[in-house]
């Protein structure tokens, strides 16, 4: 199975701040990577797909880059409605393998 | 509207069973492949199994944990999705989520195995 690894794992940060979240997989995903946001007690919502595809709906301040194994998701500046957990998935070879997630907080 | 809506979860001892249902709607359900994905108490997402739909083979998929004890199935007919989950362990517990793979997700269904 191929690993997906975050980090951080959780950063603290500030209404405005820029915020980079990274993810690396163990062997080479292509662009087949998608980064979903979750809040408490509700389901993953999709943010990105194939790297570095904004979904219909989601705000320009989110964007994905890279490919192969290397990726990151940037949120140009940090609104109070971004404090959530996202998570990064390969969807390149079976089984779909997510990363562990990195909890964006409030500083 | 596109839409998946869980239900069947709920509490359950060691070595037991249940079975959860997904109802969908707003799209053609009988195309989809769809998956489950669960979510154990303050942990990260895991990926649990997907079938395919009946037009390219119908066949599952399942991750090693489950593999042997969980089974999915579709009832185009129905547009409902089910997870028989059986031998259950107390590391199944979780909210379960089925999901069209990536952008399609339901709000989940929890399941607690203890005795």
């Amino acid at each position: 199975d191929i690993q997906m690894t975050q980090s951080p794992s959780s950063v603290s940060a500030s209404v405005g701040d820029r915020v980079t979240i990274t993810c690396r997989a163990s062997q080479g995903i292509s662009s087949w990577l998608a980064w979903y946001q979750q809040k408490p007690g509700k389901a993953p919502k999709l943010l990105i797909s194939a790297a570095s595809s904004l979904q219909s709906g989601v705000p320009s301040r989110f964007s994905g880059s890279g490919s192969g194994t290397d990726f990151t998701l940037t949120i140009s500046s940090l609104q109070p409605e971004d404090f959530a957990t996202y998570y990064c998935q390969q969807v390149n070879s079976f089984p779909p393998t997510f990363g562990g997630g990195t909890k964006v907080e409030i500083k | 509207e596109v839409q998946l809506v869980e239900s069947g979860g709920g509490l359950v001892k060691p070595g037991g069973s249940l079975r959860l249902s997904c109802a969908a709607s707003g799209f053609t359900f009988s195309n989809a492949w769809m998956s489950w994905v669960r979510q154990a108490p303050g942990k990260g997402l895991e990926w649990v199994g997907r079938i395919k739909s009946k037009t390219d083979g119908g066949t599952t998929d399942y991750v090693a944990p489950v593999k042997g004890r969980f089974t999915i199935s579709r009832d185009d007919s129905k547009n409902t999705l089910y997870l028989q989950m059986n031998s259950l362990k107390t590391e199944d517990t979780a909210v379960y989520y089925c999901t069209t793979g990536v952008d399609v997700w339901g709000q989940g269904t929890t399941v607690t195995v203890s005795s």
